[in-house]
């Protein structure tokens, strides 16, 4: 069974310039979910999809956005790059959404975005 | 609105010794309590998680929680500190949205980041 994998692992952009980071979720989820973790502190959740649907976003700004695939992987896209949005980003993947059931997230090995 | 306070960014412990990390929770509904794991350069691996039934849950690697409500705690122990238990320990919870069902969303503390010394 493969994990999350995510790429790239690191990455150097400059700030205005625009990235996108791919994940691919575990065999059988149809979940990902995208969390930032800047240096030092925990990590903050961005936005979750569900079967292809954005279900739920965190405190973000629109220059964040997602995509996820018929296959269940998915991108997440920054513009307008800020120095601030250096952190590692990870991909969480789980088997879905259903009313009293707690499906854990398994998490990718995160891509490491430096903004310069 | 959720969150995770975790007390004591840096635990340090004697390899053999009880190692204990500290979370507290706020949740406006009954929560679901996770505790990860991170290794340097690594992602997050689950150890635990507590969504209702038995309040003492065991994990992986010898940790084992407690849920208690009346405390609003998940604290992670463990008897028998090893070295490869150097790392960083995250608390988490997520609840259900209003209409029940999960949402999925992880609110994370801060993080502890505990220490094994021979």
């Amino acid at each position: 069974e493969t994990g999350v994998t995510q790429s790239p692992t690191h990455l150097i952009k400059t700030r205005g310039q625009q990235v996108t980071l791919r994940c691919s979720s575990q065999s059988g989820h149809n979940t990902v979910s995208w969390y930032q973790q800047a240096l030092g502190q925990g990590p903050q959740f961005i936005f979750q999809y569900y079967r292809e649907e954005e279900n739920g976003r965190g405190n973000f700004p629109p220059r964040f956005s997602g995509l996820q695939f018929p296959n269940y992987s998915s991108e997440l896209n920054v513009n307008a790059l800020e120095l601030d949005d250096s952190a590692l980003y990870l991909c969480a993947s789980s088997l879905g959404l259903l009313a009293g059931i707690s499906y854990e997230q398994y998490f990718g090995p995160g891509t490491r975005l430096t903004v310069t | 609105a959720q969150s995770v306070t975790q007390l004591g960014s840096h635990v340090s412990v004697s390899e053999g010794a009880l190692v204990l990390l500290r979370c507290n929770y706020s949740s406006s509904v009954p929560p679901y309590l996770f505790w990860y794991v991170q290794y340097p350069n690594q992602g997050l691996q689950l150890l635990l998680k507590y969504t209702t039934g038995a309040t003492l849950v065991k994990g992986i690697n010898g940790f084992e929680a407690e849920f208690k409500k009346s405390e609003t705690s998940f604290h992670l122990t463990k008897p028998s500190a090893h070295m490869s238990d150097a790392a960083e320990y995250f608390c988490a919870v997520s609840s259900s949205n209003a209409g029940g069902t999960s949402y999925g969303k992880l609110t994370f503390g801060q993080g502890t980041i505990l220490t094994v010394h021979p």
